[in-house]
């Protein structure tokens, strides 16, 4: 069946960088564009951006320009989203999501994965 | 960009119909037919419910409808169900860029 399965959780330090993957299977990976959505404990979800599977070209949130960099490997139908200089405010779920079916809605979810910043 | 405006929470007795808002403006939810809905129960990812405004995805129940007017945009679930009770967000696309509505809980009474 068509699924995206996320990494682990991680537990990163203020200043450190993490590296989350979302590996596709079920469908053709370079069809479909992959965004990346968080959600902070408690809180709503917050966009972060969109990788286009087919080329590679990107489109980042404003907010994290310089601080996230969206990738993918179609040899394994993996996508990744490295956040650099975390702070204690990203501490969030981190979802990624298939993005291409309909226009910036998103189709198929994957289980997220909990980053945690602290000291 | 802001976060589109919707109500915190709203509620409806099993059978009801409710609609949740979603306000904007006229750079996103008023400027273009790509507002989407999403269903969130505790603990789990969302799922797409509406998609261009009015569409459902293929397994999406036709109890749940999307409609727009101006810069607001409205989710109607009609024939509520205790399993309708979760955690509601819009988005809009605004140039460029994909903007959330806070969420609205929905309590099934």
């Amino acid at each position: 069946q068509v699924q995206l399965v996320q990494s682990g959780a991680e537990v990163k330090k203020p200043g450190a960088s993490v590296k989350v993957s979302c590996k596709a299977s079920g469908y053709t990976f370079t069809s479909y564009g992959i965004s990346w959505v968080r959600q902070a404990p408690g809180q709503g979800l917050e966009w972060m951006g969109w990788i286009s599977a087919y080329n590679g070209n990107t489109n980042y949130a404003q907010k994290l320009q310089g601080r996230v960099t969206m990738t993918t490997d179609t040899s394994t139908s993996t996508a990744y989203m490295e956040l650099r200089s975390l702070r204690s405010d990203d501490t969030a779920v981190y979802y990624c999501a298939r993005d291409g079916s309909y226009f910036m809605a998103f189709d198929i979810w994957g289980q997220g994965t909990m980053v945690t910043v602290s000291s | 960009q802001s976060a589109l405006t919707q109500p915190a929470s709203v509620s409806g007795s099993p059978g009801q119909s409710i609609t949740i808002s979603c306000t904007g403006t006229s750079s996103d939810v008023g400027g273009y037919n790509y507002v989407s809905w999403y269903q969130q129960h505790p603990g789990k990812a969302p799922k797409l419910m509406i998609y261009d405004v009015s569409n459902r995805p293929s397994g999406v129940s036709n109890r749940f409808s999307g409609s727009k007017s101006g810069n607001t945009a409205s989710l109607t679930i009609s024939g509520l169900q205790a399993e309708d009770e979760a955690d509601y967000y819009c988005s809009s696309y605004t140039s460029s860029s994909l903007v959330f509505g806070g969420g609205t809980k929905l309590t099934v009474l």
